[in-house]
C-alpha cells in the first residue's frame, strides 16, 4: 500500500522565519511528487518533482526531491502571514491517476 | 483557468437521507476524482473516473457511489447518510494520468 508521511503536523512561526517541510514517501513505481497549499478553500499546484536532485523555485518557495532516500523537502524563506496554510504533499506511482496524499503539515505564521 | 465548481459549500443532511455531491469542470478534463478530507489524515481517494461512464474504486469506496453521465460532471452519492460520513468532500480533475489535479472548492458536509 502506497504511503506518504509528512512532518511536523503542526508548525507555528513568526513573519521572516524560514520554514522547512518534509516528506517521505514509500510508493510502487514512484513517477513524481507534487505539493499543494490549502488555505481556506481548494488545494492549489505549487510544484512537481520527477527528477532526483533538482530544485523548482516559485519566488520564496523551492523544493527539492530525492529518490535515493525517498523525500521530498518544501522550503519557504522570509515567511510571511499570507503562508499560513495547510501543504499537502502527495505521490503518483503505479496505479492509474492515483494521487496518495500526506496527512499536511499546518503552518501558521505570526506578524 | 481551469475552473472546477461543486454545488454546495455547505451542507446539512440527516442521517438516512440519499445525498448528491455535483462538480462540474469546464476544462475537458479525462479523469474527474472525489476526496474526503478530515484533520490529520489528510484527503483519502473515494472513487475517480477517467472517462464517461467509468469509475474506478479508490481507497475509501464504502458507503459511496458515483455517476459520470457527461464528461464534465461527476456525481457523489451517498445512498444512506451516516454520521461518520460528515467531512469536507473535493472534487478535482485532470487532463491525463499523471498530471497536476485541479480542485473544487470543496463540500462541507455534516450528517446529524
Amino acid at each position: 500500500e502506497d504511503k506518504v508521511v509528512q512532518s511536523p503536523l503542526s508548525l507555528v512561526v513568526h513573519e521572516g522565519d524560514t520554514v522547512t517541510l518534509n516528506c517521505s514517501y514509500e510508493v510502487t513505481n514512484f513517477r513524481s511528487l507534487l505539493w499543494y497549499k490549502q488555505e481556506k478553500k481548494a488545494p492549489t499546484f505549487l510544484f512537481m518533482l520527477t527528477s532526483s536532485g533538482i530544485e523548482k523555485k516559485s519566488g520564496r518557495l523551492s523544493s527539492i526531491l530525492d529518490k535515493k532516500e525517498l523525500f521530498s523537502i518544501l522550503n519557504i524563506t522570509a515567511t510571511q502571514t499570507g503562508d499560513s496554510a495547510i501543504y499537502l504533499c502527495a505521490g503518483y506511482g503505479t496505479s492509474y491517476g492515483k494521487l496518495t496524499f500526506g496527512q499536511g503539515t499546518i503552518l501558521t505564521v505570526h506578524p | 483557468d481551469v475552473k472546477v465548481t461543486q454545488s454546495s459549500r455547505y451542507l446539512v443532511k440527516r442521517t438516512g437521507e440519499k445525498v448528491f455531491l455535483e462538480c462540474v469542470q469546464d476544462m475537458d478534463h479525462e479523469n474527474m476524482f472525489w476526496y474526503r478530507q478530515d484533520p490529520g489524515l489528510g484527503l483519502r481517494l473515494i472513487y475517480f473516473s477517467y472517462d464517461v461512464k467509468m469509475k474506478e474504486k479508490g481507497d475509501i469506496p464504502e458507503g459511496y457511489s458515483v455517476s459520470r453521465e457527461k464528461k464534465e460532471r461527476f456525481s457523489l452519492i451517498l445512498e444512506s447518510a451516516s454520521t461518520n460520513q460528515t467531512s469536507m468532500y473535493l472534487c478535482a480533475s485532470s487532463p491525463g494520468s499523471y498530471n497536476e489535479q485541479f480542485f473544487g472548492p470543496g463540500t462541507r458536509l455534516t450528517v446529524l
